[in-house]
């Protein structure tokens, strides 16, 4: 089994849409996890945390399934910014790095 | 916000060169720095993990050899891949971390080297 998988995408919503990301992860010790944002040809950047209480920063809602080992995001009122590729992330390494998701690309179009 | 710079941004160099890339913390002090690849509709996959004063870890399956990595001050790391091939063309990421213990601290990125080797 994968580490991280997600499902690869593209999705191709419009805007206003609502879209959801899911991700599962093998580590069942791992206590800490993340969404990430890569543009293209960018480095990641930390989107959001996810607690196992579910969080929600503006448009954005993560969710941690520690039972299922699942982690999703949801966005909603997509706006055409957000297009990029979304890394379901924890911290799972033995070094104490951050093992990363493929990610799922998402085009938001007008 | 914390600052992790990288140089260069991108390099093309022919086969069978050395090719340096630097990583900065530029306004802390970064205990680890993490060395990160990513081909062309991969994941990041770390490479190594450095710490200050001390011998890289290499990940299973990364050439110590060829990935000589440097981590002589608390603000900056150095990757030299040796003797590029056309393969080792990516995207190379570092990241750092101020703390010891990991799990609660973010890592902050730097802006990535694209090599090209031809």
């Amino acid at each position: 089994r994968k580490e991280v998988e997600q499902d690869p995408g593209p999705f191709n919503v419009p805007e206003g849409a609502t879209v959801a990301f899911n991700c599962t992860y093998s580590n069942s010790a791992s206590q800490s996890f993340f969404w990430y944002r890569q543009d293209c040809r960018k480095e990641p950047k930390l989107l959001m945390s996810v607690y196992s209480s579910g969080n929600e920063d503006g448009r954005f809602t993560a969710q941690l399934n520690r039972a299922s080992q699942y982690i999703s995001l949801l966005i909603r009122d997509s706006k055409l910014s957000d297009s990029a590729t979304y890394l379901c992330v924890y911290y799972g390494g033995s070094q104490g790095n951050l093992i990363f998701g493929k990610g799922t690309k998402l085009s938001v179009k007008p | 916000g914390a600052v992790v710079s990288q140089h260069p941004s991108w390099v093309i160099c022919k086969s069978g060169t050395s090719v340096k890339i630097e990583c900065r913390s530029l306004d802390f002090q970064a205990t680890t720095m993490f060395w990160y690849r990513q081909f062309p509709k991969q994941s990041l996959m770390l490479m190594a993990t450095s710490n200050e004063g001390s011998k890289a870890t290499y990940e299973q399956g990364v050439e110590k050899d060829k990935f000589l990595i440097n981590h002589a001050s608390l603000t900056l790391s150095t990757l030299t891949v040796t003797s590029a091939h056309p393969e080792d063309s990516s995207f190379y990421i570092c990241s750092a971390s101020r703390l010891a213990s990991l799990q609660k601290e973010t890592q902050y990125f730097g802006p990535g080297t694209r090599l090209l080797v031809l």
